[in-house]
């Protein structure tokens, strides 16, 4: 069974909606969610949310931590073309004062935004 | 600054054959984190050097494996290749602040292996 799943799959919106992605996990040792966006080959690094930050928002992106229910979402308000792309979420488990990580990742939401 | 450089871009390979891919971090960055991305399986955590020091796996069997070097670069070999081997492999670098991960992961462009 996936550790980290995310929904929708896929999607496909207008420029301007907005647009809420969603990640759910089952680990053992949580420690840290983290969200990507990969549009060509190398992903970039958006969100961290830790049990000390369970909300983090940058420009027209936010992400919120429910611990209690296992799960994040991102959210994107006025889509623009250039988010189109695929939303990875990880998540981190481990001991803390491993001074290591591994990561578990989700199979991506395709988020297409149409003019 | 330079990014993470991996080398070769893109590779084929018979099955039986082994492969090398080489990871150069970004100059400070002494986390080495290497991915296989696949269409079916996703993006999945190959391992995680730090220091010349192998400190995660993932679950992968043993054909797959790697060092860092004292510079930081690191290499993952795997070995007796087979068809599912094909895939884009990913290396990133991050860095930790007192001893703490960022979760900031800096990926390279990867490497696409195709085995025939």
């Amino acid at each position: 069974e996936d550790k980290v799943v995310q929904s929708p799959l896929s999607l496909v919106v207008h420029e301007g909606d907005t647009v809420t992605l969603n990640c759910s996990y089952e680990v053992t040792n949580f420690r840290s969610l983290l969200w990507y966006k990969q549009e060509k080959k190398a992903p970039t690094f958006l969100f961290m949310l830790t049990s000390s930050g369970i909300e983090k928002k940058s420009g027209r992106l936010s992400s919120i931590l429910d611990k209690k229910e296992l799960s994040s979402i991102l959210n994107i308000t006025a889509t623009q073309t250039g988010d189109s792309a695929i939303y990875l979420c990880a998540v981190e488990e481990g001991d803390s004062g491993a001074g290591s990580y591994q990561l578990t990742f989700g199979k991506g939401t395709k988020l297409s935004v149409i003019p | 600054k330079a990014g993470v450089t991996q080398t070769p871009r893109y590779l084929i390979k018979t099955r039986g054959q082994q492969v090398t891919l080489s990871c150069s971090p970004i100059s400070g960055h002494r986390s080495v984190s290497w991915y296989q991305q696949t269409p079916g399986q996703g993006l999945q955590f190959l391992f995680e050097y730090f220091s010349e020091t192998q400190r995660n796996k993932g679950n992968f069997p043993g054909r797959f494996s790697g060092r860092q070097f004292s510079n930081s670069r690191s290499e993952m070999n795997v070995s007796t290749l087979e068809l599912g081997d094909s895939a884009l492999y990913l290396c990133a670098s991050s860095r930790f602040r007192r001893g703490v991960w960022t979760g900031e992961l800096f990926f390279g462009e990867g490497s696409r292996l195709t085995v025939l």
